[in-house]
Formats: structure tokens, C-alpha cells, sequence
């Protein structure tokens, strides 16, 4: 496509609930980040994919988020049994693979938890 | 831990330059960039410093130096729309391509 697109652009969901937010990146670019960003701050590194691998996911939390991008495309990042801290804005970003550091970052999906 | 440094909030009015200063400390760096990021939007790229000195893109400037730890971002010639948060990030680790970011500098131009 012709840029990063994200879905839902919202999310609110109970506490304890399960959310699965996905991103689409621009359709030439093999990696693709997860960031997580707080109102006021930079985004935070959650975890990346070369294609469908994913070579570090040291920056999850916790054992309730995981990622996956199964035919290195289209990914997904799931937060189960959310909680209130939870809440926040999760951005997706796609760079071409070859050395390029231009990040493209998505609109982003901005999640709260009840 | 790695940490970057960049002041919170910068005023300048229209046609002036301004200069937003990044210090970094990281395990590693194999190079600092900068995003720019207006309310409600995405972080948007504007440039990226591998080596010492100046790169240059239209009213844009980045400078590093590695012996410093040091970066800045030069706007030139303010226009309202530069009216933003300004993020520097290091990637920090070879091979690790996701980007460690500042918490921004808001940047706001006054007629």
C-alpha cells in the first residue's frame, strides 16, 4: 500500500479482556517494528520482524503481549488480560531491510483499557 | 542503561532558526535520527547522522559528534507548520534495527 495503515485506530476494552491490533505495512518493506508511546513521550520499542522472523522481542513487557507476522506481511500484536496500564498508543513502523534507516510509522492504534 | 537528552520545549517566532540539542548515552550507536511528530500524527522522519558533521536537507540541518555524544536538529527559516515535538533516536545495538527514541522537544513558532 501506499503507507503504514493500522486497525482499529481505537480500542476500548475491559479490563482483563483480551485486544489484538494489526498493522499493515508499506508492501515493499521486510521489517516491521512494534513501538509503544505515551502521551508526551517517544515511542518505546516493544519488538521487530525481518519478514516472518522475529529477531528480538526484549522490549514486551510482559508475557501477556506477543507478536506475530506469519507470511511477513500483515502483523499482529495481542495484550491479553489487558490491564489500565496498558492503556496507550502502539505504533507500527516498516523499513526497508537494506541498511536504509528511514522508519515509516503508521497512525497508530490508541488503546484503553476500563 | 541508554538514555538520550533533549530539552522539553523550544519557542521561536516565524523566519528565525532554531537549534535542538541531543545528548546520548548508549551501550552502542550506530547512528542518530530525527522525527518529527505533530499533534495527533505519526513520528515522520527527517534525517539520520551516521558519521561526524553536517547533513543537510532543504531548511533542515542534523550535526553529530560521536567523541561528544552530541547531535542537533537546525530548523531554518521557522515556518507555523514546523510547529511540532521533535524526537532524536539512536540505534543502539549493530543488527538491531528498532530505534531508541528521546521524549521529545516540543517546538512551538509564534507569528
Amino acid at each position: 500500500g501506499a503507507g503504514v495503515s493500522q486497525s482499529p485506530r481505537y480500542k476500548v476494552t475491559k479490563r482483563g479482556q483480551d485486544v489484538t491490533l494489526r498493522c499493515d505495512p508499506i508492501s515493499s518493506h521486510a521489517t516491521l517494528y512494534w513501538y509503544q508511546q505515551a502521551l508526551g513521550q517517544g515511542p518505546e520499542f516493544l519488538t521487530y520482524f525481518n519478514y516472518e522472523a522475529q529477531p528480538d522481542k526484549s522490549g514486551l513487557p510482559s508475557d501477556r503481549f506477543s507478536a506475530e507476522r506469519p507470511e511477513g506481511s500483515i502483523s499482529t500484536l495481542t495484550i491479553q488480560r489487558t490491564e489500565q496500564r496498558d492503556s496507550a498508543m502502539y505504533r507500527c513502523a516498516s523499513s526497508l531491510k537494506t541498511g536504509k534507516e528511514t522508519q515509516y510509522f503508521g497512525p497508530g492504534t490508541r488503546l484503553l483499557v476500563l | 542503561g541508554q538514555s538520550l537528552e533533549q530539552p522539553s520545549e523550544v519557542t521561536a517566532v516565524e523566519g528565525a532558526i532554531v537549534q535542538i540539542n541531543c545528548t546520548y548515552q548508549t551501550s552502542g550507536f550506530y547512528g542518530l535520527s530525527w522525527y518529527q511528530q505533530h499533534d495527533g500524527g505519526a513520528p515522520t522522519f527527517l534525517s539520520y547522522n551516521a558519521l561526524d558533521g553536517l547533513e543537510e536537507t532543504g531548511r533542515f540541518s542534523s550535526f553529530l559528534s560521536r567523541s561528544d555524544s552530541y547531535g542537533y536538529l537546525l530548523l531554518q527559516e521557522l515556518q507555523m507548520k514546523d510547529s511540532a515535538s521533535y524526537f532524536c533516536a539512536v540505534r543502539d545495538k549493530k543488527g538491531r534495527r528498532a530505534l531508541t527514541f528521546g521524549s521529545g522537544t516540543r517546538l512551538q513558532v509564534q507569528p
